[in-house]
């Protein structure tokens, strides 16, 4: 048990549809980073917040939006899904980037 | 060229044997490497941190060599329960984003 909450832990979802994805990091962390994994690949990394901002960005486009709130859990936000982004959606927090970073249980996106 | 690369597999290791097996990694400069366990359709798991001295824990052997740039693990005695897909991983910088190869999974028979 990391601390570290995604929900919801599985949907699907239609092409062009949007979907936002939540994570609680665990508690005291405010670094939240957000990672893709597709079927039979490693985990990509999307974006980080720390402290309420953008942190980093990976090679995502600008479809993927995220925020993180005072309480530091975070949002991950995609706009018009395609085929291609069903994935495991991977939410890992830290304590100002460093020291062990956890990971969430995931979130399973189908889209269809 | 991949950030991070790795043999995918599978290794077929029976059970009591060992298997070792490694991945490279591009930047010259990062920081930190770890290897992280995932098990089928489940969170990455921290195995361990790997340090430029080599460290063990309990049967699991990491070793970093920043020369040639790869990371290497090994599994003594192999368990049935240590059937899972491992993950090379780079830290870049020390903000925690991290680099993943694809994994190598093996698998332990009895």
């Amino acid at each position: 048990e990391t601390g570290v909450t995604q929900s919801p832990t599985h949907l699907i979802k239609t092409r062009g549809q949007q979907v936002t994805l939540r994570c609680s990091s665990q508690s005291g962390h405010n670094t939240v980073s957000w990672y893709q994994q597709a079927l039979g690949q490693g985990p990509q990394f999307i974006f980080q917040y720390y402290r309420e901002e953008e942190n980093g960005r990976g090679n995502f486009p600008p479809r993927f939006s995220g925020l993180q709130f005072p309480n530091y859990s975070s949002e991950l936000n995609v706009n018009a899904l395609e085929l291609d982004d069903s994935a495991l959606y991977l939410c890992a927090s830290s304590q100002d980037g460093e020291g062990t970073i956890y990971f969430g249980e995931g979130s399973w996106l189908t889209v269809v | 060229r991949k950030e991070v690369e790795q043999d995918p597999g599978p290794f077929n290791v029976p059970e009591g044997a060992t298997v070792a097996f490694n991945c490279t990694y591009s930047n010259s400069a990062s920081q930190s490497f770890f290897w992280y366990r995932q098990d089928c359709r489940k969170e990455p798991k921290l195995l361990m941190s790997v340090y430029s001295s080599g460290n063990e824990d309990g049967r699991f052997t990491a070793q970093l060599n920043r020369a040639s740039q790869y990371i290497s693990l090994l599994i003594r005695d192999s368990k049935l329960s240590d059937s899972a897909t491992y993950l090379c991983v780079v830290q870049p910088d020390s903000w925690g984003k991290l680099q993943f190869g694809a994994g190598t999974q093996v698998v332990v028979t009895p």
